[in-house]
């Protein structure tokens, strides 16, 4: 039972353009959702989170939409770069534990 | 680097043989987790440690998967009589002690298990 689902498993869009990277939840329980990049070979690398309580937080590029009611969260990059390039995971922390999305694979083309 | 560090990188080894992989966590960090990621999934949840206290195991995990954290700073995770199935990459996190504190991951072991 996939209680994180990232139904794109890859999506490619233009340098410049904004990026919008979707994820879905199930269980209504989840307190914090982060997102991690990943390139191959290394480990994740956390990019950004929201609290349950919040529908928005912004860091520099990136920004993390949450809709409670529909359990949907969003990655909005603006503008996308090159480096940018990777897979996105997004996350559901359960009392501390993450429980991970499959992943989407994010293209940037020059 | 103060990061998370992990060794070895890659273990090979034949089925049947058992393995042992080390974790170095971000020094001021008292939670530290193992996840397991293969192909074309994102990384699952095995094990976590407060300090050297082990606070939840997966009920996916194995009997033959064991993770020790002695004196709360590394850990170690263990797996006897590997089985191919057990080939993944084994990711090892930290992070301060709050739910809503981000996890820091180390660069993972990739174990193959021929």
């Amino acid at each position: 039972d996939q209680q994180v689902k990232q139904n794109s498993p890859s999506l490619s869009v233009q340098e410049g353009r904004i990026s919008i990277l979707n994820c879905d939840y199930t269980n209504s329980m989840f307190d914090y959702f982060l997102w991690y990049k990943k390139y191959p070979a290394e480990g994740p690398t956390f990019l950004i989170s929201i609290s349950s309580i919040k529908d928005k937080n912004e860091d520099g590029r990136f920004t993390v939409f949450l809709n409670k009611s529909a359990k949907h969260l969003s990655l909005h990059i603006v503008p996308s770069q090159p480096g940018d390039s990777a897979v996105y995971f997004c996350a559901a922390s359960e009392g501390g534990k993450l429980i991970f999305g499959q992943g989407t694979e994010l293209s940037v083309k020059p | 680097d103060t990061g998370v560090s992990q060794n070895p990188r890659h273990k090979i080894t034949k089925r049947g043989q058992n393995v042992t992989f080390r974790c170095d966590p971000i020094s001021e960090h008292n939670r530290l987790y193992w996840y397991r990621q293969t192909l074309g999934q994102g990384p699952e949840f095995l094990t976590y440690f407060q300090n050297e206290a082990q606070l939840e195991k997966s009920r996916l995990l194995s009997d033959r998967f064991s993770a020790e954290r002695p004196k709360g700073s590394f850990s170690t995770l263990e797996i006897q009589r590997t089985e191919q199935g057990d080939s993944a990459m084994y990711l090892c996190a930290s992070s301060r002690w709050t739910s809503g504190d981000e996890q820091y991951f180390g660069p993972g072991t990739r174990l193959t298990v021929t």
